[in-house]
């Protein structure tokens, strides 16, 4: 069964550093999505991603953030300057159609544990 | 206010019951989704019911929507030692583009 792949599983890096969170989302979706996850608290929208372009972003999602699809397969979500508040569980997902044609599930990733120090 | 709140928080019962958590959202939907997160874990697309259904069965889950209410109900009948994970319902929002808001899960653990 096809998989969203989310590189690398955990991250620990030092508070002001820059972090890249990796996803290859499945080959035939369309729509390319993060959220994230504060250990024991609720899942939260990050942004979606549709046609090379950012279609909707939360207030989580300052220009501290910023998401880019390189190339055909890969989609990353840059952190600059991390901030201790930013140690999260982070998953990227992906959807064949999005919402606008009726709704399919998304398929997530397994996370990546980002741990700021 | 929460758009997806599931209850109960946490719930545990025998291997072999069935287990029923239940959903309730604010505003109008296009879909309702159930996810299943293992701990630690990524989330796991369980089963999708749109507005217009108001029932889904996908193996031994049985999802029901009843739009009125603007509230969910997921059911897992005879449990399972693997069952034991969180569960939550994810919203899309009518009218509100690309995104799905989840709820903040029911954390089920199914006793041997």
């Amino acid at each position: 069964e096809p998989e969203v792949t989310q590189t690398p599983s955990h991250q620990v890096t030092q508070m002001g550093q820059e972090v890249i969170l990796r996803c290859v989302p499945i080959s035939n979706h369309l729509y390319f999505y993060w959220y994230r996850q504060i250990l024991g608290q609720k899942v939260e929208f990050l942004v979606s991603f549709y046609n090379n372009e950012i279609s909707e972003k939360s207030e989580i999602f300052d220009d501290q953030f910023s998401v880019e699809r390189p190339d055909g397969s890969n989609f990353t979500l840059k952190i600059r300057s991390t901030k201790l508040e930013d140690s999260a569980m982070y998953f990227c997902a992906s959807s064949v159609a999005g919402d606008r044609a009726g709704g399919y599930g998304y398929t997530f990733g397994s996370g990546t544990r980002l741990t700021v120090v | 206010s929460q758009q997806g709140e599931e209850d109960p928080q946490a719930l545990s019962i025998q291997e072999g019951e069935n287990a029923t958590m239940n959903c309730s959202y604010k505003t109008s939907i296009n879909n309702l989704q159930w996810y299943r997160q293992n701990s630690g874990r990524g989330l796991v697309h369980l089963i999708l019911i749109r507005s217009n259904e108001r029932e889904k069965h996908s193996g031994r889950l049985r999802v029901t929507l009843d739009t009125s209410k603007k509230s969910s109900s997921l059911l897992i009948t005879a449990s399972r030692a693997a069952d034991t994970a969180s569960y939550f319902c994810a919203t899309d929002i009518m009218n509100r583009d690309d995104k799905i808001i989840f709820g903040k899960g029911t954390r089920l653990h199914i006793l041997p």
